[in-house]
């Protein structure tokens, strides 16, 4: 069966340092990815996705970045966090767009 | 105007009762989901449908393609369905769009 992790589960981050999340799937072959991020108060918002190994799609414009070194891995990173990157992120595969199965999610917070 | 509209935004209701969740959208569409998430944050996809009708234990989604419109039903509500629902959809670029979310609180 196929699972997929999220790490870490929660994060305090002062504002200006670094970031990386990561995610990975099992039991499952060149999935679609995605990284969603809910902000407080608002709805989920898809941030990256990837239809396979080196081929990242973002969606809306800001400081953060993703890849995916890995058919399976999939890794999202900022060089320098903003107060408004704090959120629950979420990391979700699907196999084409079929149902979307989504992660434990990551919440972070930058003080 | 939203692609996707979801009502109630927040509902409250007493165990056993029946409940509605509706979600209308404007762009045409292949299939639509219907997510789950508790206050813990995870997220758990429920039904992904395409026409007509499915049932899950006392879940049940139905959707009108015609109308673009869908409901979730709960029946015999207990508390522990008490969680954030949401309504999501791909778009004509194929991303998916989620609604705002109905919150549902089912009270002992």
């Amino acid at each position: 069966s196929q699972t997929i992790h999220q790490w870490p589960a929660t994060l305090v981050q002062p504002v200006g340092s670094p970031l990386s999340l990561e995610c990975t799937v099992e039991g499952t072959s060149n999935p679609n990815l995605y990284w969603y991020r809910q902000a407080a108060g608002r709805g989920l918002q898809l941030l990256f996705y990837s239809v396979g190994i080196g081929q990242i799609s973002s969606e809306v414009p800001q400081n953060l970045s993703a890849s995916r070194p890995q058919d399976r891995q999939f890794i999202l990173s900022s060089k320098k966090l903003l107060l408004s990157d704090s959120g629950f992120y979420l990391c979700a595969w699907s196999i084409l767009t079929d149902t979307q199965y989504f992660g434990p999610g990551t919440r972070l917070t930058v003080l | 105007k939203n692609e996707v509209e979801q009502s109630p935004q927040n509902l409250t209701a007493q165990e056993g009762e029946f409940i509605t969740i509706n979600c209308s959208y404007s762009v045409g569409i292949s299939a639509l989901h219907w997510l789950q998430q508790h206050p813990g944050g995870g997220i758990v996809s429920l039904f992904m449908l395409s026409s007509g009708k499915k049932k899950h234990g006392r879940l049940i989604a139905t959707i009108n393609i015609q109308e673009k419109h869908s409901s979730l039903h709960i029946t015999a509500s207990h508390p522990r369905d008490s969680a954030v629902y949401i309504c999501a959809l791909p778009n004509r670029d194929d991303k998916i769009i989620f609604g705002k979310g109905t919150r549902l609180h089912i009270l002992p």
